[in-house]
């Protein structure tokens, strides 16, 4: 099991530039997580997936969309990146009625 | 609203010497605490989950413990490679993915 991946580890964007972030999981959960981590504010919830064709928006939404593009994968698109979405992302999935999610290792974006 | 505050920021130990660090929160009707450790570069891995005031889980030299206002995350006899940023989080209120709200962290340094 490779748990939860994410592509690509490190990218850099001028502004206005788009760019999609892919995440998958092998370990057929059903809710998907994308975070944004920066400096003294913690992981804040960018968009979720409860399960296969349905998403929502987090705290934080604002630049973003997502698809669920089936149960393993979920993407987060930028659609005209601003230096304010400098940011480490990290995708997360939850199995069944738990709340422990696991996470990918994270996409270094720097929008310049 | 949800309120996640972790204290101390950041936490500088020697091998040896023993600490707490700690998570308050905000939260009416507490459906879980979970403690997540993360590594420099990587995502947080989960650690515990408590679920009610008394309940403690034991790892290794870390060991969770909740009140109904708080959580501490005791550290006995710390080695170098405790060295990590600790993450406490509680359920959301809203959403219908069983989100969590996320504290800043506490990034411990553990010195040989």
């Amino acid at each position: 099991n490779a748990g939860v991946t994410q592509t690509p580890k490190f990218q850099v964007l001028k502004t206005g530039q788009s760019m999609t972030l892919q995440c998958a999981q092998d370990m057929n959960h059903n809710s998907m997580y994308w975070y944004r981590q920066d400096p003294g504010m913690g992981l804040r919830l960018i968009y979720y997936s409860a399960s296969e064709g349905t998403t929502d928006k987090g705290e934080v939404p604002n630049g973003y969309n997502v698809s669920r593009l089936n149960k393993r994968e979920f993407s987060l698109r930028l659609e005209s990146a601003a230096p304010s979405q400098t940011s480490v992302y990290f995708c997360a999935s939850r199995v069944g009625s738990s709340y422990e999610q696991y996470f990918g290792p994270g996409t270094r974006l720097t929008v310049t | 609203e949800d309120q996640v505050t972790q204290s101390p920021e950041a936490l500088r130990l020697q091998e040896g010497e023993s600490s707490s660090l700690n998570c308050s929160y905000t939260v009416s009707g507490l459906r879980g605490l979970f403690w997540y450790r993360q590594d420099p570069g990587k995502g947080p891995e989960f650690l515990f989950t408590l679920y009610s005031a008394g309940e403690e889980k034991e790892k290794e030299r870390l060991k969770a413990t909740l009140t109904k206002k708080e959580s501490f995350l005791h550290i006995t006899a710390p080695k170098p490679e405790d060295s990590a940023t600790y993450l406490c989080a509680v359920p959301a209120l809203a959403g219908s993915a069983r989100q969590l709200t996320f504290g800043s962290g506490t990034q411990l340094t553990v010195l040989p």
